[in-house]
């Protein structure tokens, strides 16, 4: 049971465009969410967090939406480099008690120069 | 320069062999964790510890160990039992393992049986 899904496995943008990544839980439990970026033989770097009293979190060039209602999550990435080529994953967990992190399948982002 | 460290890089291993994975840390994290990544697919927690000579499964924990003997290491194990040894392994490390903690990674462990 799939409970964090990022429906596209990969995304293209031309470089100096928005890109978006999409992610949609399923457990309404969730109220934490994080992004990481991750290169090719490295591990996943931290990039950004958002908790559910929030509807957005920004930090520099990006931007976390949540929406909990549809139960669903976007970075925003603005203006795209070509460095924001990487795999993106979405991850999220309850804040309260000693949980786990749940991570989606990851979108792979290539910016096209 | 504080971080996580695993070795080696690249590990290969015949097949019925165990092989341990190291993951060292100097954050002074109490948190550690030990992840899997197969292509397609999302990181599995395969064991976590939140405290030293303490530590619990993670979702596919079977064919693994691991101990936690000092703080600082949390050393993994993949035993001849895992089925499907070859993957991406990656070590992960936060302050207390609660609330808002953000995991840090090191840089991973491709291991390769043959």
């Amino acid at each position: 049971d799939q409970q964090v899904k990022q429906n596209s496995p990969s995304l293209s943008v031309q470089e100096g465009r928005i890109s978006i990544l999409n992610c949609d839980y399923t457990n309404s439990m969730f109220d934490y969410f994080l992004w990481y970026k991750k290169y090719p033989a490295e591990g996943p770097t931290f990039l950004i967090s958002i908790s559910s009293i929030k509807d957005k979190n920004e930090d520099g060039r990006f931007t976390v939406f949540l929406n909990k209602s549809a139960k669903h999550l976007s970075l925003h990435i603005v203006p795209s480099q070509p460095g924001d080529s990487a795999v993106y994953f979405c991850a999220a967990k309850r804040m309260f008690g000693n949980e786990k992190l749940t991570f989606g399948t990851g979108t792979r982002l290539t910016i096209i120069p | 320069d504080g971080g996580i460290t695993q070795s080696p890089k690249y590990l290969f291993r015949k097949e019925g062999q165990n092989v341990t994975l190291s993951c060292e840390q100097n954050l002074n994290h109490d948190a550690m964790y030990w992840y899997r990544q197969d292509p397609g697919q999302g990181l599995r927690l395969i064991y976590y510890s939140q405290i030293v000579n303490d530590f619990q499964k993670g979702d596919i924990a079977e064919g693994y160990s691991v101990s936690r003997e000092k703080k600082e290491s949390f050393p993994l194990t993949v035993t001849s039992a895992q089925k499907n040894p070859t993957a991406f392994y990656l070590c992960a490390s936060s302050i207390a393992g609660g609330g808002t903690d953000t995991q840090y990674f090191g840089p991973g462990t491709r291991l390769t049986v043959l």
